[in-house]
């Protein structure tokens, strides 16, 4: 199973709503990503947590709450947003232990801040 | 973080080889080239990757120049379903991130457009 799974595909948000974004793999990948991608722009690195401790922190803004619950789980929690986040997000993952090998992404989940 | 440095956009025809450039003039002795690909509406994907030998696999292949400041993906006969941003990318790998367990950074400059044309 090389998948990561995102979910959901789409959520649609009002600014005073609290919502959760889950990603899950089963590769045994201990580092794991969010990155957040604005139309026609490449991906943005949010948070890298390795071994599930928050490894990176791309000054993100604090509406933006990551969590890593167990080492196949990755979720990233989000309050009080702003229209300007509106986004694709995706979450990755890739292996600590071997050689510089691939990282793995999910589809996102297209995120509309109302 | 080492940076690189794509053409904006790109065109091919169907079925005939389309080479794309890459620049890392600063790359260090420990920076892997990577190449990811984003078709529309989806995540992005692994296509290759290589430290100095070129490299081949079933989707492409990699060309890297002797001094490693540049390298080129080559598909050998594009597609239509081809059609993707294409990322060049260094991920570096210290001895010490194997052994701390600390992450390696997946950071995506701003990449290739590539239309193939019909």
């Amino acid at each position: 199973d090389t998948e990561v799974t995102q979910t959901p595909k789409h959520l649609v948000m009002g600014m005073t709503n609290k919502k959760s974004l889950k990603c899950e793999q089963h590769m045994g990948h201990r580092a794991m990503y969010w990155y957040k991608q604005k139309a026609k722009k490449p991906p943005e690195l949010m948070f890298v947590y390795s071994y599930e401790k928050l490894s990176i922190n791309e000054s993100v803004p604090s509406r933006f709450s990551p969590e890593c619950p167990n080492s196949s789980l990755l979720n990233l929690h989000l309050h009080a947003l702003q229209p300007e986040d509106s986004a694709l997000y995706l979450c990755a993952s890739s292996s600590q232990t071997e050689m510089n090998t691939e990282a793995f992404f999910g589809q996102g989940t297209r995120l509309t801040v109302v | 973080d080492a940076k690189t440095t794509q053409p904006n956009s790109m065109e091919s025809n169907e079925e005939e080889p389309v080479h794309l450039p890459c620049n890392h003039s600063t790359i260090s002795g420990t920076d892997y080239i990577h190449w990811y690909r984003q078709l529309p509406s989806q995540g992005p994907e692994y296509v290759i990757h290589g430290l100095t030998s070129n490299v081949n696999n079933r989707m492409a292949s990699l060309a890297i120049a002797e001094d490693r400041k540049s390298s080129t993906l080559i598909l050998h006969r594009a597609t239509l379903r081809d059609a993707a941003v294409y990322y060049c990318i260094l991920r570096p790998l210290e001895p010490e991130h194997l052994s701390s367990g600390s992450a390696r950074q997946l950071t995506f400059g701003s990449g290739t457009q590539l239309t193939v044309l019909p």
